[in-house]
């Protein structure tokens, strides 16, 4: 079964700074990748996602991510990070043969700081 | 185009009591789940239906149940509250289960057991 890992609890970033969220996954076969961000009271809403081709997914609000087969990682990444940003970002992966189901990371509260 | 709407957004409800919880998507997508969130541990499946009349388990689904008797809504029910089923709920949609078009969640259900 396919499994999501996000190591850290919390990111605290300054306002400007790079913002870095990690994510590893495992699965049998090729994995199909997601982030999701959340705001407070609201629904996931959908960053990006990798399904084949370039290493480097870029979404939406300026995010993008770096799928990684050799450390089986898909870490998020903005250059510049901004007080709205401050949200709760969860990684999801789906193994692409069959018909598994999609499994998400315990989620990563990233703070940044004015 | 309202997405995925759940219905209520807050309940309270007493030990033993029943409810069910509304959700609805316009997008004529196949597949639809019911995710709970807890903190620090992500979003878990409840169960899912792959279409019309098809419906099935996830991770942790005792205590509920669902049918899909239309393409549109997705209903949850409990059939007895308990403590342990206080969570945020979320229902989610999207083209097919295998698809590797993201999913799209509803704005949550907030429920209290007392």
């Amino acid at each position: 079964a396919q499994s999501v890992a996000q190591p850290e609890d919390q990111v605290n970033v300054a306002e400007g700074n790079p913002l870095t969220v990690k994510c590893t996954y495992s699965v049998s076969g090729n994995p199909y990748l997601f982030w999701y961000v959340q705001y407070p009271n609201r629904g996931l809403q959908f960053l990006l996602k990798y399904i084949t081709g370039d290493n480097l997914v870029k979404g939406s609000y300026g995010f993008e991510a770096e799928f990684n087969k050799s450390q089986t990682s898909f870490h998020l990444k903005k250059p510049s990070a901004l007080v709205s940003d401050s949200a709760l970002y969860f990684c999801a992966v789906r193994d692409m043969r069959g018909n598994n189901r999609l499994a998400f990371g315990k989620g990563n509260q990233v703070v940044v700081i004015p | 185009n309202a997405g995925v709407t759940q219905t209520p957004k807050f309940q309270v409800l007493k030990t033993g009591q029943s409810m069910t919880l509304q959700c609805a998507q316009d997008m004529n997508h196949e597949y639809m789940s019911w995710y709970r969130q807890d903190p620090g541990m992500g979003l878990r499946l409840i169960h899912y239906s792959v279409g019309a009349g098809i419906t099935d388990q996830g991770e942790v689904p005792n205590g509920y149940n669902v049918s899909r008797s239309t393409t549109e809504d997705f209903p949850l029910r409990l059939l007895s509250a308990a403590p342990s089923q206080t969570s945020v709920y979320f229902c989610a949609s999207s083209y097919s289960q295998s698809s590797n078009q993201p999913q799209h969640f509803g704005d949550g259900t907030r429920l209290s057991i007392l």
